[in-house]
């Protein structure tokens, strides 16, 4: 079946612009994931929904980045007055979660490379 | 901030030749699991052990975990010019398996 998709690949805006980042995780992935990677660097945590648990947002830098998960399906990254340090790949990813804390391997999308100029 | 650190940063070998990379890690964990990436773009899961495990194989992978230390070690036996690409250590935490947390990776060369 069909992997996780992103769109866009590419975003180029303006500083103070406002941007949206979608995701489409697997089909049957209860759990999304987004991740931000800044140039050369590891992944760092955003933000994780688990079915129709509240979601872990503990990971999200400020309060101009929010994220929704919609009908438990495709996900948006909103990112509000873009900043220049905002520019980085991000990263969205999905895995099946199974009750008793079994660990699975998140499968990734390929990213969508934000820059602010 | 970060769990895991990987060592070394980066790595350069030649053809045929084992690759090393580590792992060290903070918390206590339920899992921790490698992945790939290759052009700085989406990563590829390669291997999952869990805190009760001490090794894992796939194919020309190796998994070694102790808990003790807290540190991992991915073994890459007869490497090739294809598994050029940067490494990541990941940990999932005991009581929340769902979110990981990854380390700065090791960026391997593999020189045909």
């Amino acid at each position: 079946g069909a992997g996780v998709s992103q769109s866009p690949s590419n975003k180029v805006t303006e500083k103070g612009k406002d941007v949206e980042l979608r995701c489409d995780p697997i089909s049957g992935h209860t759990a999304l994931y987004w991740y931000r990677q800044s140039l050369g660097q590891g992944l760092e945590f955003l933000i994780y929904f688990q079915g129709n648990s509240a979601p872990d947002k503990s990971g999200l830098p400020s309060d101009r980045f929010s994220a929704e998960r919609t009908g438990g399906s495709v996900s948006t990254l909103t990112i509000q007055r873009t900043q220049q340090e905002d520019s980085a790949v991000y990263l969205c990813a999905s895995s099946l979660v199974h009750g008793g804390g079994t660990p699975y391997e998140q499968y990734f999308g390929p990213g969508t490379r934000l820059t602010v100029t | 901030s970060q769990q895991g650190e990987e060592d070394p940063q980066a790595l350069s070998i030649q053809e045929g030749e084992n690759a090393t990379m580590n792992c060290s890690y903070k918390t206590s964990i339920n899992n921790l699991q490698w992945y790939r990436q290759n052009s700085g773009r989406g990563l590829v899961h390669l291997i999952l052990i869990r805190s009760n495990e001490r090794e894992k194989h796939s194919g020309r992978l190796r998994v070694t975990l102790d808990t003790s230390k807290k540190s991992s070690s991915l073994l890459i036996t007869a490497s090739r010019a294809a598994d050029t690409a940067s490494y990541f250590c990941a940990t999932g935490r005991s009581g929340n398996t769902g979110k990981l947390i990854f380390g700065q990776g090791t960026t391997l060369q593999v020189k045909p």
